[in-house]
């Protein structure tokens, strides 16, 4: 079956400094992967997109980068952090070909920026 | 700009109760439109699919409406439980990008 794994879970980080958050699927190849970052209460907002190594879509100009250094590997980024930055940061993948409209979701980061 | 736009921002409904959540899109080359369930602190997990092709789809307690020609669509929830009351998103998909609604909070009181 595949799952998915985001980490980490929590962080509190100050204003400038750097962020990674890092996220994996197992049990299939080949996967969409979605950076989300949803505020408190509030919808959700696609950051990046990628649809093979190599190749990711940026939907929001920010400070905000993004990597795939695997297959199933996705990694969201950041140079110098700002307070409008904190939120839960969720990480999904949907297969590939597949049109439904279902993706999987991480469990989330919950990231607080002070 | 394609948008789904989503109602109401939020629901409250006596147990037993049926919850509605409607949504409309602008967009007419959708593939499918998903509803997402979302419970506090955890990620979002689809709740049900419709294909523009169908008017309903139920499954168990869940039914979701289909209005091609009014590009509407709608999420009933029947028996509402406590155990249901969670933020509901309402997106349309097309190839492997989704537009979602804002998402609607459901509390059913006991």
């Amino acid at each position: 079956s595949q799952t998915i794994h985001q980490w980490p879970a929590t962080l509190v980080q100050p204003v400038g400094s750097p962020l990674s958050l890092e996220c994996t699927v197992e049990g299939t190849s080949n996967p969409n992967l979605y950076w989300y970052r949803q505020a408190a209460g509030r919808g959700l907002q696609l950051l990046f997109y990628s649809v093979g190594i190599g190749q990711i879509s940026s939907e929001v100009p920010q400070n905000l980068s993004a990597s795939r250094p695997q297959d199933r590997q996705f990694i969201l980024s950041s140079k110098k952090l700002l307070l409008s930055d904190s939120g839960f940061y969720l990480c999904a993948w949907s297969r590939i070909g597949q049109n439904t409209g279902e993706l999987f979701f991480g469990e989330g980061s919950r990231l607080t920026v002070l | 700009q394609q948008q789904v736009k989503q109602s109401p921002q939020s629901l409250i409904v006596q147990k037993g109760g049926i919850s509605i959540i409607n949504c409309a899109y602008e967009n007419t080359a959708f593939d499918y439109f998903p509803w997402y369930q979302q419970f506090p602190g955890k990620g979002p997990a689809l709740l049900i699919a419709i294909r523009p092709d169908v008017s309903e789809k139920k499954e168990g307690r869940f039914t979701i409406s289909f209005n091609k020609s009014a590009k509407q669509f709608s999420l009933h929830i029947m028996d509402s439980q406590p155990g249901d009351s969670a933020t509901y998103f309402c997106a349309a998909s097309k190839n492997y990008q989704l537009i979602w609604g804002a998402g609607t909070k459901l509390i059913i009181k006991p």
